[in-house]
């Protein structure tokens, strides 16, 4: 089944402790993208990659880090996570030409920084 | 920079009832538009996509929408709602600049749609 795999669904962690958030897709895209999700805000893009090793910054990309070292792998790494970084996170693949086709969501992970 | 705005927060119907969600968009150029829902505790799904030609799109569920260059809105009816259209609707703006393939899709803020059976 053609899918974006997120984990953990749910995590709840302590300020300062770094951690890592995985997608993984099937489907050979070669755009992958983190979003943050907020009530009244809609999704906002963190950051995104075109392929392997090619990255940039979405709109809110301060405190995130990630890595394309793999096509199919682009996890989201808070190195010192804050409260306001406590939200629900998507990572969405695509195809080349990212407009034909829109992206395929994961189910999310929803973080809980205390 | 784009902007998608989504003039309503939350709305609450009737089943049977008609619906229309707004979605503005803020770019003169060449677009690509999106619904996507969010049905509660899920992953957003695809509903529709407009790229050129029709501008009434027809989607999955019996949505349609409209693309109406001159106003820059790209709104969600559905005739008649059902119970399980409750959800969120997402609209989102890729901005197609010159062929270039790569960058984001920009999300409204949502809107709520609860139905009452």
């Amino acid at each position: 089944e053609a899918q974006v795999t997120q984990n953990p669904r749910y995590l709840i962690t302590v300020t300062g402790k770094k951690l890592t958030v995985t997608c993984s897709q099937n489907m050979n895209h070669e755009y992958m993208s983190w979003y943050r999700q907020d009530p009244g805000l809609g999704l906002r893009q963190i950051y995104y990659s075109m392929n392997v090793e090619v990255t940039d910054k979405g709109d809110v990309p301060e405190g995130y880090k990630v890595s394309r070292k793999e096509k199919r792998n682009f996890p989201l790494i808070l190195e010192s996570p804050s409260p306001n970084q406590t939200s629900l996170y998507f990572c969405a693949s695509s195809v080349v030409g990212v407009a034909s086709y829109g992206y395929t969501f994961g189910s999310g992970t929803r973080l809980t920084v205390v | 920079a784009q902007s998608v705005s989504q003039h309503n927060h939350h709305v609450i119907l009737s089943e049977a009832a008609s619906l229309e969600l707004g979605c503005n968009y803020s770019y003169g150029g060449t677009v690509n538009l999106f619904w996507y829902v969010q049905y509660p505790g899920q992953h957003l799904q695809l509903l529709l996509k407009y790229f050129s030609g029709d501008p009434l799109v027809k989607g999955i569920k019996g949505f349609e929408a409209e693309f109406i260059k001159s106003k820059f809105s790209f709104n969600l009816r559905k005739p008649s709602v059902q119970w399980s259209d409750t959800a969120e609707y997402f609209c989102a703006v890729f901005l197609n600049a010159g062929g270039t393939s790569y960058g984001k899709l920009t999300f409204g803020q949502g809107t709520i749609l609860t139905v009452h059976p």
